[in-house]
């Protein structure tokens, strides 16, 4: 069975630094693009960016090259999206999915940040 | 702001068929790439529905439908359920600028 499991809730201060997990089971973790994908409270989907954990290829939406990093550790079967200095605009929930059939198929169960001024 | 564009709300009685709109342009989805749709029930994560346009994963129901036409893509839901009352969202590939992945606005669907 496919799964994707993602890390706790975080709850930090404005300026710190903060890096949350989607760790993959079920499948070949090095054959498939893994996107994060942002919800603000009360708003939309917005994709952020993903990356093939196989070679590490990357991209990102314009919209968040630059504010943050995605990375992965095929190792431990592990994406990561990271944050040098936290905004209280990055309050959301994140969610990990995999990409299948051209198509966002499965999906983390979703990661709260709350960001305090 | 996205560049797929849907109705905030529709609405319908149970066993109704209502439709989604999700309108694009000719760098999205008139550029050809193909159409995806999500169910996000109230405090889930989103759920693909129909991927490919109009192709449904095991386990989503016949009463989900999409079609693409152009520059818009449109989903159908038919028999309409109270537990279909759920918001949906429209996703494709845009390449404008460096190209990325893009969602639709959403669109709540009431069951009334």
């Amino acid at each position: 069975e496919v799964q994707l499991v993602q890390s706790g809730a975080e709850v930090k201060k404005s300026g710190e630094s903060l890096k949350i997990s989607c760790q993959g089971s079920g499948f070949s973790f090095t054959s498939y693009w893994i996107g994060w994908v942002r919800q603000m409270p009360g708003k939309g989907l917005e994709w952020m960016g993903s990356i093939f954990p196989g070679d590490s290829d990357t991209k990102y939406s314009p919209s968040f090259q630059g504010q943050v990093i995605i990375s992965a550790d095929k190792s431990i079967s592990t994406a990561y999206l990271q944050w040098s200095s936290l905004k209280a605009s990055d309050t959301a929930m994140y969610y990990c999915a995999r990409l299948t059939t051209r198509s966002w198929a499965y999906w983390g169960q979703g990661t709260r940040v709350t960001v305090s001024s | 702001q996205s560049v797929l564009t849907q109705p905030p709300s529709v609405s319908g009685a149970p066993g109704q068929r209502v439709t989604i709109s999700c309108t694009g342009s000719s760098s999205n989805i008139g550029a050809g790439f193909e159409v995806h749709w999500y169910q996000q029930l109230p405090g889930r994560a989103p759920k693909l529905l129909i991927f490919g346009n109009s192709n449904r994963p095991s386990g989503v129901p016949d009463r989900f439908s999409g079609s693409k036409s152009g520059t818009s893509a449109s989903l159908a839901i038919t028999g309409l359920q109270a537990d279909d009352e759920a918001d949906y969202y429209c996703q494709s590939y845009d390449n404008s600028l460096s190209g990325s992945d893009v969602f639709g606005t959403g669109t709540k669907v009431t069951v009334l």
